[in-house]
């Protein structure tokens, strides 16, 4: 099975603080993405990475970076938070083939305080 | 540019009833359509996915869905919930183009009562 991990659960960080979220996947895939979920707004993706150091930017890529160094890790980056930041993050990965399935971690719920 | 609609924010049923969550997409050539399901605290976890070929693909856990291209629908069924359903149901549409990006319904939360 597919296992995608974020490194953290929960996570309590303060205006103006850099934050890293890190994901990790186990299966090679060449795909990795980073969602950010809002109540009744649903998934909207921020950033997604096809290859290592390539990325691309999602939907809604202000105020993110993302890194890639190594093919299974893909690290989200909040430069300066804020708290319209706060929100469920969830990283998920896929295989190459156009109709491979997400696969997600559990999330990582952040609050800006 | 693709888009998906989930038109019911939350749904209840009583367990043991029969189950539709209903999904429309906006895209011009043939999609890629999932079904995800969210308990809480977790993930998304695939339910079922099309791609081509028969219009009825079934799916994880015993439920469903129906392609309808005259009516651009992804509809998911269940004949009879169990408590256990209890959870939020996302309806995403994917492309063959690009880089084939993955865009998400806003969700529809089931309150399954007993």
């Amino acid at each position: 099975d597919v296992k995608v991990t974020q490194s953290s659960r929960y996570l309590v960080k303060r205006t103006g603080e850099k934050v890293f979220l890190e994901c990790v996947q186990d299966m090679d895939h060449e795909n990795m993405f980073w969602y950010r979920q809002d109540p009744g707004l649903g998934l909207r993706l921020i950033y997604f990475s096809y290859d290592v150091k390539m990325k691309e930017k999602g939907d809604i890529p202000e105020g993110y970076s993302v890194s890639r160094e190594k093919k299974e890790r893909f690290s989200l980056i909040l430069e300066s938070a804020s708290t319209n930041q706060t929100s469920m993050y969830l990283c998920a990965s896929r295989g190459e083939a156009y109709n491979s399935p997400l696969h997600f971690g559990n999330g990582t719920r952040l609050t800006v305080t | 540019a693709q888009s998906v609609t989930q038109p019911d924010i939350h749904i209840t049923v009583s367990e043991g009833a029969s189950l539709e969550l209903r999904c429309n997409y906006s895209y011009g050539a043939t999609p890629y359509l999932f079904w995800y399901v969210q308990s809480p605290g977790q993930g998304l976890q695939l339910l079922l996915k099309y791609f081509s070929g028969d219009t009825l693909v079934q799916g994880i856990k015993g439920f469903e869905a129906e392609f309808k291209r005259s009516q651009s629908s992804f509809n998911l069924r269940k004949p009879s919930v169990h408590w256990s359903d209890a959870a939020e149901y996302f309806c995403a549409v994917g492309v063959e183009v690009g880089y084939q990006k993955v865009t998400f319904g806003t969700g529809t939360k089931l309150q399954v009562i007993p």
